[in-house]
């Protein structure tokens, strides 16, 4: 079992531009969860899937949205990219949302 | 709202010395409290999940204790050693599912 993957592992954008981030959960998992650590500070929750729909959303704006695939793999994309973006990306999986599994994460830099 | 202080911020420990650390929270509204050890370019590794008043739990040398009436837990490592350098992270979860997370405390074994 690979656990939960993330990819890419580090990624270099421009203001302005659009990202996309993967993930795939844990076998057997169907929940994902996606936060973003910024430096020096704990992670943030930016939303859960479950069933291919947003369950639970935190303070993020709209630029921020995602999807859930059928096989329960998920995409994190962020539109109209600001330097304040920069940040450390974390996916983690779960049955139901109970006791999460973290991937390494995505390293994202906003240039 | 749930906020989540952890202390101290880092922490320069002697291999071999005991130490611990704290996870503060104003309320006892949620419904476990995680323990996350993340080491730097892994993933954050969960420890413990505590959700009951006095509830203990130990892991060889790592104990955690919770104290859900005075807003309090508490992580111990008993004679610490290198590969417990890692920054330690408490999470707590609420009934949507969500992980609010600390600012985490950086433990520094020196040899």
């Amino acid at each position: 079992d690979a656990g939960v993957t993330q990819s890419p592992t580090h990624l270099i954008k421009t203001r302005g531009q659009q990202v996309t981030l993967r993930c795939s959960p844990k076998s057997g998992h169907d929940t994902v969860s996606w936060y973003q650590q910024a430096l020096g500070q704990g992670p943030q929750f930016i939303f859960q899937y479950y069933e291919e729909e947003e369950r639970q959303r935190g303070n993020f704006p709209d630029r921020f949205s995602g999807h859930q695939f059928p096989n329960y793999s998920s995409e994190l994309n962020v539109n109209a990219l600001l330097l304040g973006d920069s940040a450390l990306y974390l996916c983690a999986s779960s049955l139901g949302g109970a006791d999460a599994f973290f991937g390494q994460g995505t390293r994202l830099t906003v240039v | 709202i749930l906020n989540v202080e952890q202390s101290p911020q880092s922490l320069h420990v002697q291999e071999g010395d005991s130490t611990n650390f704290t996870c503060s929270f104003p309320s006892s509204n949620f419904y476990a409290l995680h323990w996350y050890r993340w080491e730097t370019a892994k993933s954050p590794e969960a420890l413990f999940v505590m959700t009951l008043n006095g509830d203990e739990k130990k892991k060889g040398r790592i104990s955690a204790t919770l104290n859900t009436k005075e807003g309090y837990s508490y992580l111990y490592i008993k004679g610490s050693q290198p590969e417990d350098s890692a920054t330690y992270l408490c999470a707590l979860r609420d009934s949507n599912y969500q992980l609010i997370w600390g600012a985490g405390t950086k433990l520094i074994i020196k040899p």
